[in-house]
């Protein structure tokens, strides 16, 4: 069976400080992993996957296969951080379905 | 944003009654999905189609049907509204199922009274 777990709900943060939102996930095979975002009012949307290896909006998250995680970083935290990021995984076997965490709610405090 | 369109945004109907959610994109993308996000749950699977006339189930499919007649069109089905189907659904695209990126619409507020 294919999990993802993001152990926090809710997260808050002061403006400048790191952040670190955690996603853990249970996947037998090789796992193709994302980060999703949604900013109040506005869809869902990508924003990152780790297969590109890129740093979107200052984010950026390391697969470690061997703590089978995900987690996403970012070194400053600014107010427009502030939204609902999701998990997600996929794999050769998931049947073409993503998988989504629980979400967790960042806040920035300004 | 992707050519991707709900309809309706908002419903509030009756338990009992059959609801429809349409899903209209226009990127010709093969790949259709429902989610329904819930507080506590994040968005969980409904259905999903790989192509015109091919869906199939996913975690919380119960008590919802689908049909995609033409590629640019999935309709969600809600047979017999209930008060747990009170949620906000949402339609995604992909050109190529999970190894690519999904596309999210707008979302629908659905409301069971």
């Amino acid at each position: 069976a294919q999990r993802v777990t993001q152990p926090e709900k809710l997260l808050s943060v002061f403006k400048g400080a790191p952040v670190e939102l955690k996603c853990n996930y249970s996947y037998s095979g090789s796992p193709e992993l994302f980060w999703y975002v949604q900013y109040s009012r506005q869809r869902l949307q990508l924003l990152l996957r780790h297969i590109s290896r890129e740093s979107i909006k200052g984010f950026t998250a390391d697969l470690n296969k061997g703590e089978t995680s995900f987690h996403l970083k970012k070194p400053f935290a600014q107010e427009e951080d502030s939204a609902m990021y999701y998990c997600a995984l996929s794999g050769g076997d998931t049947g073409n379905q993503f998988y989504f965490g629980t979400g967790t709610s960042l806040t920035v405090i300004p | 944003d992707a050519g991707i369109t709900q309809s309706p945004r908002h419903k509030v109907t009756e338990t009992g009654t059959p609801v429809t959610l349409r899903c209209h994109q226009t990127e010709n993308h093969r790949y259709m999905y429902w989610y329904r996000q819930d507080p506590g749950h994040g968005l969980r699977l409904i259905h999903y189609s790989y192509g015109v006339k091919d869906t199939d189930k996913g975690e919380v499919s119960d008590g919802y049907s689908v049909s995609r007649s033409k590629t640019e069109d999935f309709l969600l089905t809600l047979e017999s509204a209930t008060s747990s189907q009170t949620s906000v659904y949402f339609c995604a695209i992909s050109e190529q199922g999970a190894w690519t990126e999904a596309f999210f619409g707008q979302g629908t507020r659905l409301t069971v009274v």
